[in-house]
């Protein structure tokens, strides 16, 4: 199957600064980009939706201002957690697609903050 | 709105035993149904899935059937191994618009040699 990939794996930051995230689809283009937050022992939470050089669609409840999605080309998005906070602590996944609406979604492995 | 639950975890079996983990889903109109598994240190994987009702999924021994009349699509594999040791997502796909997908918890599911 097609591989998406995260960088980093996990990070650790210090209250108030910036974290980006970038998720690359490696061998397929990635119409749509899909991130998620994943709490322990709780399902993953769709944050955003993204299609290559749109702004991204945000779910009901996530900050966009917090949360700034671009996904600049059709291998590559990133979020940027902006003036992170203990709470934003969290494992962050990203998923990618190729093509139309009903394809299959390809996860990344996901990347882990830690905000101290 | 749509929402997947999923039986908690973690389920422990021994090699070879039976293996059924339960999901039920909320919906409006007709989703696509999902099972997901995530080893240790890998993103998800699909498992298998299924689009209209009546509909089994299955890959790897793994087989769930789309019941729309009890809106469930339980997991089930005759006999696991070791290797089968992960997480296993269910998920619902709306079919229009982005087909964004609505997961379950997760049940971890241990198989001891």
């Amino acid at each position: 199957g097609a591989v998406v990939s995260q960088h980093p794996s996990w990070v650790i930051c210090k209250s108030g600064t910036s974290v980006k995230i970038e998720c690359r689809s490696l061998d397929f283009q990635a119409t749509t980009m899909f991130w998620y937050r994943q709490f322990p022992k709780q399902s993953l939470m769709l944050m955003a939706t993204s299609n290559e050089g749109s702004k991204a669609t945000y779910e009901q409840g996530v900050e966009k201002d917090k949360f700034l999605i671009n996904h600049a080309s059709l291998t590559l998005s990133t979020l940027t957690v902006t003036s992170a906070h203990p709470e934003d602590s969290s494992f962050y996944i990203c998923s990618a697609r190729e093509g139309i609406a009903g394809n299959e979604q390809f996860f990344g492995p996901g990347t882990r903050l830690t905000v101290l | 709105g749509d929402s997947v639950t999923q039986m908690e975890g973690p389920v422990t079996l021994s090699e070879e035993a039976f293996l059924t983990i339960n999901c039920t889903y909320t919906a409006t109109g007709y989703p696509s149904l999902f099972w997901y598994v995530q080893y240790p240190g890998e993103g998800l994987q699909l498992l298998l899935k299924a689009t209209k009702a009546d509909d089994k999924g299955s890959n790897k021994g793994f087989e769930a059937t789309y019941r729309k009349e009890t809106t469930s699509f339980h997991l089930e594999k005759g006999s696991v191994q070791v290797s089968d040791s992960a997480v296993y997502f269910c998920a619902l796909s709306d079919p229009s618009g982005y087909s964004t997908l609505t997961f379950g918890k997760g049940t971890m599911l241990l198989v001891s040699p």
